[in-house]
């Protein structure tokens, strides 16, 4: 069992859709993080959450840490967007555990 | 501009041969990490680095090999004992004060 589950695997949207990603991990954390990864293969960290809710730009997550749950959201999505999102729990400082990502295409 | 650089960007191996992996940052960060990536699978890590002259295995290290003789570069070797070396290679950083990490653009590495 993977310590990190996310969903969908993947999601095709049309431009301007609001979008949602979600995120269920099964061990206690530190911090929750939301990467992106372009098809070219680096990775941008785009959140570094331990509660509530963060928004930069058309993104936004939120955490649940009750429920072990967290969302990244996309509003008005565009073709740009168009990248793999991978879930991200740190246990400790150095251990970390990722899901296997979510692949979104948006087609204009 | 601060950053993380990996090279190459593409490295063509000889089965039994040896490669190294480059990684530089210039963010002044202590921690470094390099992580494995299969399709289709989350990210692995393979070594971390938390001061200079210092590293720790992770979860398969077995067939690499890394050092940090300085702050800005800690480079991965792939040997010829990794059964399965052809992966998508990513390094990454991170300050000592706080979580978030900083991850270079990747090597995809290819044994021939």
């Amino acid at each position: 069992k993977n310590e990190v589950e996310q969903s969908p695997q993947n999601l095709t949207a049309q431009e301007g859709e609001f979008i949602t990603i979600n995120c269920s991990y099964s061990v206690g954390i530190s911090a929750l993080h939301w990467l992106q990864q372009h098809p070219g293969g680096g990775i941008v960290s785009l959140f570094m959450l331990s509660s509530g809710k963060k928004k930069h730009g058309r993104l936004i997550a939120t955490i649940n840490i009750q429920e072990k749950h967290s969302s990244l959201h996309i509003t008005a999505s565009h073709p740009r967007d168009s990248a793999v999102y991978i879930c991200a729990v740190s246990v400790t400082g150095n251990q970390f555990y990722f899901g296997t990502g979510t692949s979104l295409t948006v087609i204009p | 501009d601060g950053g993380i650089t990996q090279s190459p960007k593409y490295l063509f191996r000889k089965e039994g041969q040896n490669v190294t992996l480059s990684c530089e940052q210039n963010l002044n960060h202590d921690a470094m990490y390099w992580y494995r990536q299969d399709p289709g699978q989350g990210l692995r890590l393979i070594y971390y680095s938390q001061i200079v002259n210092d590293f720790q295995k992770g979860d398969i290290a077995e067939g690499y090999s890394v050092s940090r003789e300085k702050k800005e570069s800690f480079p991965l070797t792939v040997t010829s004992a990794q059964k399965n070396p052809t992966a998508f290679y990513l390094c990454a950083s991170r300050t000592s004060v706080g979580y978030g990490y900083t991850f270079g653009s990747g090597t995809r590495l290819t044994v021939v």
